[in-house]
């Protein structure tokens, strides 16, 4: 069983609509959490983190960590062509900050 | 200029040849990571190194080897290139005990034939 799972995709979303991400994890003692865009053929580039149960926003993202049911998840409202990339989640568990990454979700934003 | 920067950016190699990616930062961070990405696989841990005098193995380290120059610098060996070595590889930077956030250099593609 991966440790950090992600539905690959691709995930289509219409111009303008909402674009709904999510990321499960198995380690329960999981501390810090991470999203990552990344455009085909180019490095991960960080977007959002959270480490405490509930929602953060930033802009048009908002990333939403339940510890208890241990998933995150990561909306981008409002999706443009340009947030057409893969969208990464990594887990950090333990003081070292190691990362696991899931294998990434696919997001279309047709016009 | 580029805060993380690899060296090179492309390279293949043959088979049985020793090869060396480069890691710079300028971002201060002192702990630095490799990692390399096959399609999708997500990214793999293979070492990391909280500061020069410490190298940690990752979850796939065989067949690699890594020095820490510098704080500034994190070099990756691959020291008898294998065909499936072939794969994207990225160097991080995290800050420290402030933030657990890693910030990636641009890549290396690496292809063994």
């Amino acid at each position: 069983q991966k440790e950090v799972e992600q539905n690959s995709g691709p995930l289509s979303v219409p111009e303008g609509a909402i674009a709904s991400l999510n990321c499960t994890y198995s380690d329960r003692v999981s501390q810090s959490f991470f999203w990552y865009r990344q455009y085909s053929g180019k490095s991960p580039e960080l977007i959002m983190s959270i480490y405490s149960n509930g929602d953060k926003e930033d802009g048009r993202f908002t990333a939403q960590l339940n510890k208890a049911s241990q998933y995150v998840s990561l909306l981008i409202r409002d999706s443009q062509p340009s947030d057409s990339a893969t969208y990464l989640c990594a887990v950090s568990t333990d003081s070292w900050g190691k990362f696991q990454f899931g294998a990434g979700t696919q997001v279309v934003v047709t016009p | 200029d580029a805060d993380v920067t690899q060296t090179p950016r492309n390279r293949i190699t043959k088979t049985g040849k020793r090869i060396m990616l480069e890691c710079s930062q300028t971002k201060g961070h002192d702990r630095m990571y490799w990692y390399r990405q096959d399609p999708g696989l997500g990214l793999q841990l293979i070492y990391y190194s909280f500061d020069v005098k410490d190298i940690n193995k990752g979850e796939i380290s065989d067949g690699y080897s890594v020095s820490r120059q510098a704080q500034a610098k994190f070099s990756l060996s691959l020291e008898s290139a294998i065909p499936n070595q072939t794969a994207l590889y990225f160097c991080a930077t995290r800050k420290g005990t402030d933030s657990y956030e890693q910030y990636f250099g641009p890549g290396t593609r690496l292809t063994v034939t």
